[in-house]
């Protein structure tokens, strides 16, 4: 079974700030089935990016994914107010699993 | 416009049975896996299992197997997930969601479930 280790746990910003979210699998996946997410309390997680680096229809292209093997970046190059949340990696193999998540929160 | 719709909170008693559902809308529902996904009170996302409402092909997570039951009713668009005897640590919120190419574009809105006696 593949494990997703995401680092930080948390990582305080300011708006304006680039963000760097680490995603490492315990072994070498294919990147067509590594994914990152938006959850913010109260909703439903939102899909940014699938096969690693690319950005889903509608996602502002602050945003962005890249890597291969087993390490990952999700990287936000300007925080803006509503992208204080948690962001999770997410692999799907022969099962699914999802990384525990990095809190972007506000300095 | 892909809607996945869940049925609405729930509050039991340890030992009762539940089942929830997710009824898909908008897309071909047999035609795409749909996922389980927990959410328990503070913690992460984790992915329950899977099932392809076409054949009822059904997969779970190592965490999970034996423990949840996931189904779906092809003929009316909607996958469920059922416990026979809950225990108060399956307070959590379950998400549904469909599966694409290993990711999930569509979410359902979630359901809580509380467990207390």
């Amino acid at each position: 079974e593949i494990v997703l280790t995401q680092s930080p746990g948390t990582l305080s910003l300011s708006p304006g700030e680039r963000a760097t979210l680490s995603c490492r699998a315990s072994q070498s996946v294919d990147s067509t089935y590594l994914a990152w997410y938006q959850h913010k309390p109260g909703q439903a997680p939102r899909l940014l990016i699938y096969g690693a680096s690319t950005r889903v229809i509608g996602i502002p292209d602050r945003f962005s994914g890249s890597g291969s093997g087993t390490d990952f970046t999700l990287t936000i190059s300007r925080l803006e107010p509503e992208d204080f949340a948690v962001y999770y990696c997410q692999h799907y193999g022969s099962t699914g699993t999802f990384g525990q998540g990095t809190k972007v929160d506000i300095k | 416009e892909v809607q996945l719709m869940q049925s609405g909170a729930e509050v039991k008693k340890p030992g009762e049975s539940l089942r929830i559902s997710c009824q898909g809308s908008g897309y071909s529902f047999s035609r795409y896996w749909i996922a389980w996904v927990r959410q328990m009170p503070g913690k992460g996302l984790e992915w329950m299992g899977i099932i392809f409402p076409d054949d009822a092909d059904t997969r779970y997570g190592p965490s999970f197997e034996g423990h949840v039951t996931i189904s779906a009713d092809k003929t009316i668009s909607t996958a469920y997930l059922q416990w026979n005897s809950l225990k108060a640590s399956d307070t959590a919120t379950y998400y549904c969601a469909r599966h694409r190419a290993g990711d999930l574009p569509d979410w359902g809105q979630g359901t809580l479930v509380t467990v207390s006696s």
